[in-house]
């Protein structure tokens, strides 16, 4: 059975400090990965994702994340951190074969970014 | 273009009865999901439609229920509501075939 681990579940960071949320996974098969960004009291919004290809993505807004398969492990990064990145953070799972309505998320990582 | 839709955005009810919230999916998406988010914890699938039919289904009981219309807009029915269904409710519309999904800002339910 699929998991997802995040394994900070708050992360305090000050102002325009470099950031880095950790995910590890579990799969018996191959996956697809995605980090989710919420914001208080919103739905879920898309921040990146890997298919396939490159292993590096970015987001529109300085974030990227890193897949390595033999680490099972999908970090995200952003260099300099802005107050508006305060939020929780998800990362999630989709096995390439099976149902695509099945992303089984981690338990979130509460990013806050002090002044 | 319409992003995804989500009603009402809070509900109070007691346990026992039952509830049915409702998703319009973002334009040009012909399947929805549905997830629910506990407090302090990750969405959890609950189940999926396309084309009017169920298209996988969580760990949850037969008590949660959906349907799909041919608009695309979903209802989620919960029956015999227990203190533990108090969560949030989000609702994901997709292509099929795409792997991404969209969110709604969610419907708070709240059961005592």
């Amino acid at each position: 059975a699929q998991s997802v681990t995040q394994l900070d579940s708050q992360v305090p960071v000050f102002e325009e400090a470099p950031v880095e949320l950790r995910c590890n996974y579990s799969s018996s098969v191959s996956v697809y990965l995605f980090w989710y960004v919420q914001y208080p009291n919103q739905g879920l919004q898309l921040l990146l994702k890997y298919l396939s290809g490159s292993t590096l993505v970015e987001s529109i807004n300085g974030f990227e994340a890193e897949f390595n398969k033999s680490q099972t492990s999908f970090h995200l990064r952003k260099p300099s951190v802005h107050i508006s990145d305060t939020a929780e953070y998800f990362c999630a799972v989709s096995e390439s074969t099976g149902s695509q309505g099945n992303l089984i998320f981690g338990k979130g990582t509460k990013l806050s970014v002090k002044p | 273009e319409t992003g995804v839709t989500q009603s009402p955005t809070h509900l109070i009810k007691t346990r026992g009865q039952q509830v049915t919230l409702r998703c319009s999916s973002q334009s040009g998406h012909n399947t929805v999901s549905w997830y629910q988010q506990a407090l302090g914890q990750g969405p959890q699938f609950i189940f999926q439609y396309y084309r009017e039919e169920e298209n996988g289904r969580g760990n949850f009981p037969p008590r949660f229920s959906g349907l799909q219309f041919p608009n695309y807009s979903s209802e989620l029915n919960v029956n015999a509501l227990e203190l533990d269904d108090s969560a949030l409710y989000l609702c994901a519309s997709s292509s099929k075939g795409a792997l991404e999904q969209y969110f709604g800002p969610g419907t708070r339910l709240t059961v005592t």
